[in-house]
């Protein structure tokens, strides 16, 4: 069974500062991978996915993430911090099975960002 | 193109009653999934569904069940509502089986069972 893990529930950083969120991941096989975003009260949007086609993928926001095969990461990063990033961030890998495409989230990481 | 839309967005049962929450797509997309989003567990998976007149259980599917009459639509029922349901459900869909496909998620139902 795939997995993935978090580490720090909770990060808050000053605006304009790098933002990083760690994310680990467990896979027999090559893992595709996700982060998504969700901010307050409101269903989760996708930041950017791992397909195996890069290893640096770029998504929204000016957010992207690196895929490391050797420490088994896919760690979030943004260079610069800003109000409107402050939300709650999951890190997913996918499992495609006979019954078909599902994602096993993490537990989240609550990004507060301060002035 | 309204994506991926839920009712209701918030429900308050008492312990017994029951209830089901209507998820509906209109991307044609052919998986469907029910999710339960609880304080520091991350999103679960209830059921799901690959398509039309299909249903299958995901991680934790005590207590609910699931219908896919219709391609866009996926409902989830609960018969006897208990306390430990009480949590926000999110559905999500999407386009194909692989895993590349990202699922987009609507906006999730708030229900409190007292």
């Amino acid at each position: 069974a795939q997995s993935v893990t978090q580490l720090g529930s909770h990060v808050s950083v000053s605006e304009g500062a790098l933002v990083l969120l760690r994310c680990n991941y467990s896979s027999s096989v090559p893992p595709y991978l996700f982060w998504y975003v969700q901010y307050p009260n409101q269903g989760l949007q996708l930041l950017l996915k791992y397909t195996s086609a890069a290893t640096l993928v770029k998504g929204i926001n000016g957010f992207e993430a690196e895929f490391k095969k050797s420490e088994t990461s896919f760690h979030l990063t943004k260079p610069s911090a800003h109000m409107s990033d402050a939300a709650e961030y999951f890190c997913a890998v996918s499992e495609v099975t006979g019954g078909g495409n599902k994602l096993t989230f993490g537990t989240g990481t609550q990004l507060k960002v301060e002035l | 193109n309204a994506g991926v839309t839920q009712t209701p967005k918030f429900r308050v049962l008492k312990t017994g009653q029951s209830m089901t929450l209507l998820c509906a797509q209109d991307m044609n997309h052919e998986y469907m999934y029910w999710y339960r989003q609880d304080p520091g567990m991350g999103l679960r998976l209830i059921h799901y569904s690959v398509g039309e007149g299909t249903t299958a259980k995901g991680e934790v599917p005590d207590g609910y069940n699931v219908s896919r009459l219709k391609k866009q639509n996926f409902l989830l029922g609960l018969e006897s509502a208990a306390p430990s349901q009480t949590s926000v459900y999110f559905c999500a869909s999407s386009l194909i089986r692989t895993s590349g496909n990202e699922q987009y998620f609507g906006p999730g139902t708030r229900l409190t069972v007292t």
